[in-house]
């Protein structure tokens, strides 16, 4: 049972390219998220879905794509890179959006 | 924006003492939870607290919920350097978009 796999962990891009985040769980939990956290802001919501066809808008979405095909796999695309983007990206997966949620390990981008 | 504020922003202790740290939050909530994320790691679940209940107990840890001061609490006991690492609070206020995290407290056990 691996939980919340995320990858890749680390990745460069320059400004203006496109990179899609990975993000699957085996859990079978309909609700998942993407989160960013920078250094003094915590966590803060991108994107989330609370099942499979359906995403929504979190507290940041500009800049960033999110589809839900599957009840697995919740990718994050960038569609064109900013320094701003340089973040550490969480991806979580709960059975409710209020329950327990479990956490991916992170990816740490940086745009340069 | 931020639901939870925890306080203190960081906080450093000799191992085997307590260690207290705080959340505060601005609307009403559904639950109340506290998580953990050691260096360079995803975050963990530790504890979590209905908004009908006023304290709640897993091992060391001690949480309470005062819905009047919109406030919660977590109590490390007997603190190890283990349990070196940051601590956040995230509150579920019913909506679809789930658990809002606050900034987090940096927690240092010295040995």
């Amino acid at each position: 049972n691996a939980g919340v796999t995320q990858t890749p962990k680390f990745q460069v891009l320059k400004t203006g390219q496109s990179m899609t985040l990975q993000c699957a769980q085996d859990m079978n939990h309909e609700y998942m998220s993407w989160y960013r956290q920078d250094p003094g802001m915590g966590l803060r919501l991108i994107h989330y879905s609370v099942g499979a066809g359906i995403t929504d808008q979190g507290e940041v979405p500009n800049g960033y794509n999110v589809s839900r095909s599957t009840t697995e796999d919740f990718p994050l695309r960038l569609l064109s890179a900013a320094p701003s983007q340089t973040s550490v990206y969480f991806c979580a997966s709960s059975y409710l959006a209020s329950a327990e949620a479990f956490f991916g390990q992170g990816t740490r981008l940086t745009v340069v | 924006s931020q639901q939870g504020e925890e306080d203190p922003q960081a906080l450093s202790i000799q191992e085997g003492e307590n260690a207290t740290m705080n959340c505060s939050y601005k609307t009403s909530i559904n639950n109340l939870q506290w998580y953990r994320q050691n260096s360079g790691r995803g975050l963990v679940h530790l504890i979590l607290i209905r908004s009908n209940e006023r304290e709640k107990h897993s091992g060391r840890l001690r949480v309470t919920l005062d819905t009047s001061k919109k406030s919660s609490s977590l109590l490390i006991t007997a603190s190890r350097a283990a349990d070196t690492a940051s601590y956040f609070c995230a509150t579920d206020g019913g909506g679809a978009d789930g658990l809002t995290f606050g900034k987090g407290t940096h927690l240092i056990i010295q040995p």
